[in-house]
Formats: C-alpha cells, sequence, structure tokens
C-alpha cells in the first residue's frame, strides 16, 4: 500500500495571500496525483488529477505540480471560500488507491 | 444534472450488516466505475471498493475483504455498499463515488450516509 503523508498538519493563511500545500508518496505514483477540497459537513471535491491537471469548473488560482513521490497543490490567491481540508490521492498502479492525512487551511 | 443521492443515516449493532444505496442521474450509469470511500471521524479518506457499473466487475480493498460487497441495479441506476460484521470501528460517513473517465480520480460524490455502530 502506497503510503502517502501531507504537510503541513495546518496552514494560517490571510486572505489574498498565497497558500502551498505539499503532499508525499512512500513510493513513485508517477503523475498519478488527485488534490480534493472538503468543507464541513459536505463531500470532497476534485480539484486536480494527473498532478496538474485542473477538474472542470476550478478555478485558475488552483494549480498542482510535481510527479515521483513529490506534489504541491498551490493557492495563489486565496479567497474566503478556500478555506478547508485539502486531500491528496494516489492511483497509481493497482489497488488500494490511498489518501493523504489532509492539510487544514485556517484564516489567519 | 449529475448527482448522486445516498441514502439515508443507520444506526446498527456490534455484529450486524448495513447496505446503504447511491443513486445515479444526470448521466448514463452504466458507462462509469462507481467506487465507495469511507470516513471516520477525525481520520483520512479511506477506500473501500469499486464496481464497474457496466459489467458488474468488483475490486475490494483487503482492509475489507470478505466484509463488503458492491453490487448495482442498472435498471435503478443505483449501486450499493454493504458491509457486514460491523464493530465501533465502523462508524464513519460512507461516500459513493463515481469515477473520472479515464483516471481514478472521483469527480462526483454523493452526499454521504452517516453509519453509527454501538450497542
Amino acid at each position: 500500500e502506497k503510503v502517502m503523508t501531507q504537510s503541513p498538519a495546518t496552514l494560517s493563511v490571510s486572505p489574498g495571500e498565497r497558500a502551498t500545500l505539499s503532499c508525499r508518496a512512500g513510493q513513485s505514483v508517477g503523475i498519478n496525483l488527485a488534490w480534493y477540497q472538503q468543507k464541513p459537513g459536505q463531500a470532497p471535491r476534485l480539484l486536480i488529477y494527473d498532478a496538474s491537471t485542473r477538474a472542470t469548473g476550478i478555478p485558475a488560482r488552483f494549480s498542482g505540480s510535481g510527479s515521483g513521490t513529490d506534489f504541491s497543490l498551490t493557492i495563489s490567491s486565496l479567497q474566503s471560500e478556500d478555506f478547508a481540508v485539502y486531500y491528496c490521492q494516489q492511483y497509481s498502479g493497482w489497488p488500494p488507491w490511498t489518501f493523504g492525512q489532509g492539510t487544514k487551511v485556517e484564516i489567519k | 444534472q449529475v448527482q448522486l443521492v445516498q441514502s439515508g443515516a443507520e444506526v446498527k449493532k456490534p455484529g450486524a450488516s448495513v447496505k446503504v444505496s447511491c443513486k445515479a442521474s444526470g448521466y448514463t450509469f452504466t458507462n462509469y466505475a462507481m467506487h465507495w470511500v469511507r470516513q471516520a471521524p477525525g481520520q483520512r479518506l479511506e477506500w473501500m471498493g469499486w464496481i464497474n457499473a457496466g459489467n458488474g466487475n468488483t475490486k475490494y480493498s483487503q482492509t475489507f475483504q470478505g466484509r463488503v460487497t458492491i453490487t448495482r441495479d442498472t435498471s435503478a441506476s443505483t449501486a450499493y455498499m454493504e458491509l457486514s460484521g460491523l464493530r465501533s470501528e465502523d462508524t464513519a460517513i460512507y461516500y459513493c463515488t463515481r469515477e473520472l473517465y479515464g483516471y481514478i480520480a472521483f469527480d462526483i460524490w454523493g452526499q454521504g450516509t452517516m453509519v453509527t455502530v454501538s450497542s
């Protein structure tokens, strides 16, 4: 099973600032990585797949990068609606598909 | 619009089984795989298994092998997840989620079903 580790656990950011979240895989997953946003009481929402492709309807301020074992999600200018928990998920090779433990982006 | 609507919250006793439904609408049900993911309180998301809604083939996480069964009814555009031998650690929100075509990322999610296991 491929273990996914996210950092930091919590990121305090002011509205309008840039946020960079990290996700590390225990072994290479190529570019088979997705990012999700989850707000309290809601289901996750797909933001990015294949490490850097934005899902339909996702604003351009969200961008993903990386390959192999190290990935990042950048939110270029945080809006009020972006404060949430973000998860990465790998889908390389065979199941199980695994998620990171999440990074909470909170208002500074 | 494309949506997945799940059945309501359940309270079960240890050792019992639970069956959660997930009704799809707004797209051709048999063209997409459906996955089930759960989230225990304060825990990360955990993939449980999937079903090819077209041919009914399934694959399960080893964590749940022998306890989980995923099925579908194409006439009703509905997928089901049954979990048996419930224990307190199975208390979680259970989500069905559609696989993005061509990628094993999840683009549409149900609203979640809370399953509470308590004596």
